[in-house]
């Protein structure tokens, strides 16, 4: 069965430091998300994104975020500038096009820890 | 603005009890209503969803979720807990015009032997 895939699982960083995570959607999904999900907090919705371009972000997502699709099979998402806040777990997820009432389906997340 | 709150960020059960998740919604519009598990280590694993079809939705593993507009609620429910039922459970809805997800706190489900 066809899955999202993320690297790495866990991501160690110093303040200050670029971070970039990948992910892999189902490939004939055409929308993309990234969420992230601080320790003990629910899960929040970062960004959406559809023929390459973000369609939707939340107010989380500010200048040191960005995406990019960068070769029809990765999305990414870069953090500039890390923080010690950023700390959390960051899931990407994927559907097929259609009605909001598609399926997400998630990756296994990517633990970012800021040092 | 639309919003997810789940009652009892740990629940816990004896093998063979009756599972009860509570989640209760926000919403200024019809709302699409999901329930995901989360496995230690593992991503989020959609277990039902409701899309303004049946109220009472089915989904994998024994479970079911019934909507009730009028308590705004889509409880989650399972006749009988099994050791495997033990993990993170999130209620959700549809938030935005692009189908992002907008998540309750999660229930942490314990089942004991």
């Amino acid at each position: 069965e066809p899955e999202v895939t993320q690297t790495p699982s866990h991501q160690v960083t110093q303040m200050g430091q670029e971070v970039i995570l990948r992910c892999v959607p189902i490939s004939n999904h055409l929308y993309f998300y990234w969420y992230r999900q601080i320790l003990g907090q629910k899960v929040e919705f970062l960004v959406s994104f559809y023929n390459n371009e973000i369609s939707e972000k939340s107010e989380i997502f500010d200048d040191q975020f960005s995406v990019e699709r960068p070769d029809g099979s990765n999305f990414t998402l870069k953090i500039r500038s890390t923080k010690l806040e950023d700390s959390a777990m960051y899931f990407c997820a994927s559907r097929e096009q259609g009605a909001g009432t598609d399926t997400q389906y998630f990756g296994p997340g990517t633990r970012l820890t800021v040092l | 603005a639309q919003s997810v709150t789940q009652l009892g960020s740990h629940v816990s059960v004896s093998e063979g009890a009756l599972v009860l998740l509570r989640c209760n919604y926000s919403s200024s519009v019809p709302p699409y209503l999901f329930w995901y598990v989360q496995y230690p280590n593992q991503g989020l694993q959609l277990l039902l969803k409701y899309t303004s079809a049946a109220t009472l939705v089915k989904g994998i593993n024994g479970f079911e979720a019934e909507f009730k507009k009028s308590e705004t609620s889509f409880h989650l429910t399972k006749p009988s807990a099994h050791m495997s039922d033990a993990a993170e459970y999130f209620c959700a809805l549809v938030g935005g015009s692009q189908g992002n997800l907008i998540f309750g706190k999660g229930t942490k489900l314990s089942v004991k032997p």
